[in-house]
């Protein structure tokens, strides 16, 4: 079935330092892949997304390039802020599932000045 | 613009008592409903989702139970809570198709 990897947290990083979230899948077709963050206490928002190979999702400074050679989709922020500390997960969507995701485990970021 | 609404935000409830939570959609027309649970510092467990009106879909054997009375609602329950029910509670939605879903706000259940 399909499954989603993504890197252990929690990643500590300096207020404006690079940041990447590594995310690989498993899949059969071709699925859509998706980032959502998570603000402490909130539900999840969809962050970013890219429904077929070499698409390059990106939403407020975050990116992602849907690599199907790779079967990759790392999330990156040339420089975090503070307000970017979340739980960031990585999703993907096949064809004729109704929908359903399958969520990586996410990844808590923890900015700091 | 089509919004998703979940309710109470926050609820304590003694083991063994009965559970409803309530989710809402506004602005589409014959979603896919879905309802997760987020365990604390867990990832996300799909509980049920949902079609349409009347067809419910479990994911997970469990303590809780789904329906759907209205196309645009989707109701979480249970009859006797347990300990292990507690947890953060999202309700989703998703239009037909390769669309991503969209979340709510959760329900905070704690169980004493």
């Amino acid at each position: 079935g399909d499954s989603v990897t993504q890197m252990e947290g929690p990643v500590t990083l300096s207020e404006e330092a690079f940041l990447t979230i590594n995310c690989t899948y498993t899949a059969t077709g071709y699925p859509s892949l998706f980032w959502y963050v998570q603000y402490p206490g909130e539900g999840l928002q969809l962050l970013l997304k890219a429904t077929k190979a070499d698409d390059k999702g990106s939403n407020k400074g975050f990116e992602a390039t849907y690599r199907k050679e790779t079967t990759s989709f790392h999330l990156e922020k040339g420089s975090v802020q503070v307000s970017d500390s979340a739980v960031y997960f990585c999703a993907l969507l096949n064809t004729g599932t109704a929908s359903k995701l399958t969520f990586g485990t996410g990844t808590r970021l923890q900015v700091t000045l | 613009s089509q919004t998703i609404h979940q309710w109470p935000a926050t609820l304590v409830q003694p083991v063994g008592s009965p559970l409803s939570l309530e989710c809402t959609v506004e602005g589409t027309s014959n979603p896919n409903l879905y309802w997760y649970r987020q365990a604390a510092g867990r990832g996300l467990q799909l509980l049920f989702y949902s079609v349409g009106i009347g067809q419910i879909s479990s994911e997970v054997p469990q303590n809780l139970s789904a329906s759907r009375p209205q196309d645009r609602q989707f109701i979480l329950s249970s009859k006797k809570l347990l300990l292990s029910d507690s947890g953060f509670y999202l309700c989703a939605w998703a239009d037909d198709g390769n669309q991503p879903q969209h979340f709510g706000d959760g329900t905070r259940l704690s169980i004493l």
